[in-house]
């Protein structure tokens, strides 16, 4: 059964960076495309980037590029995200996603449980 | 990047009561459209893929239905446990993008 579970809430100040992360157990991190979504307080969903592993590329948001890196531990079997430069814009819950395999395109099929980031002063 | 609109922005109906949700694509997107549900504080869950595909284990009075850009979500029977919010999302381009949500609640 695959699982996502992500690493604990964090508290930042403005300037400061954050690394989270996603431990996946039930499939293997490089089997299927991974994947990240933030969500503001009381607000929508927003696609960070995600990994697809037939090119073996990384692909973010024009909005995120050079603000946020996407990592993988394999021997953890677990996937980073890393955002530098922290502002109280990026204060939302972060979540990581499976993407269906054996499909076109990105069809979110299993979650993390979402980490809340807080930048504040 | 595809924007996509999504009505109403909140519903409220009755138990048993037939709702429906529609996303419009600024472009073609074909049938590349997934629905899914939020309820409070808990992640998303996938409910719908490819506009009209049941995910596996998703209840058969949820459905959906595409005719061009206009895609329409469906309950045929709203449940208490249907309480919700829910998104469309596009993934014919990347970035991916969302919906800006419909928020369920029960009459």
């Amino acid at each position: 059964q695959v699982q996502l579970v992500q690493s604990g809430a964090e508290v930042k100040k403005p300037g400061a960076s954050v690394k989270v992360s996603c431990k996946v157990s039930g499939y293997t991190l490089t089997e299927f495309s991974r994947h990240w979504v933030r969500q503001a307080p009381e607000k929508g969903l927003e696609w960070l980037g995600g990994f697809d592993p037939e090119s073996r590329e990384t692909f973010y948001a024009q909005k995120f590029q050079g603000r946020v890196t996407m990592t993988e531990d394999k021997s953890t079997n677990t996937a980073y995200m890393e955002v530098i430069s922290l502002r109280a814009e990026d204060t939302a819950v972060y979540y990581c996603a499976t993407g269906k395999p054996m499909v076109r395109g990105v069809i979110l099929d299993y979650w993390g449980q979402g980490t809340l980031v807080t930048v504040s002063s | 990047d595809i924007q996509m609109t999504q009505s109403p922005s909140s519903l409220s109906a009755s138990v048993g009561d037939r709702v429906t949700i529609t996303c419009q694509a600024s472009q073609d997107i074909s049938n590349y459209l997934n629905w899914y549900q939020q309820k409070s504080g808990k992640a998303p869950k996938l409910l719908i893929y490819d506009a009209s595909n049941l995910e596996t284990g998703v209840p058969s009075r949820f459905s959906g239905s595409v005719s061009g850009t206009d895609f329409t979500f469906s309950i045929s029977s709203l449940q208490p446990e249907d309480i919700a919010t829910y998104y469309c999302q596009q993934h014919d381009n990347l970035p991916i993008t969302f919906g800006q949500g419909t928020r369920l609640e029960i009459k």
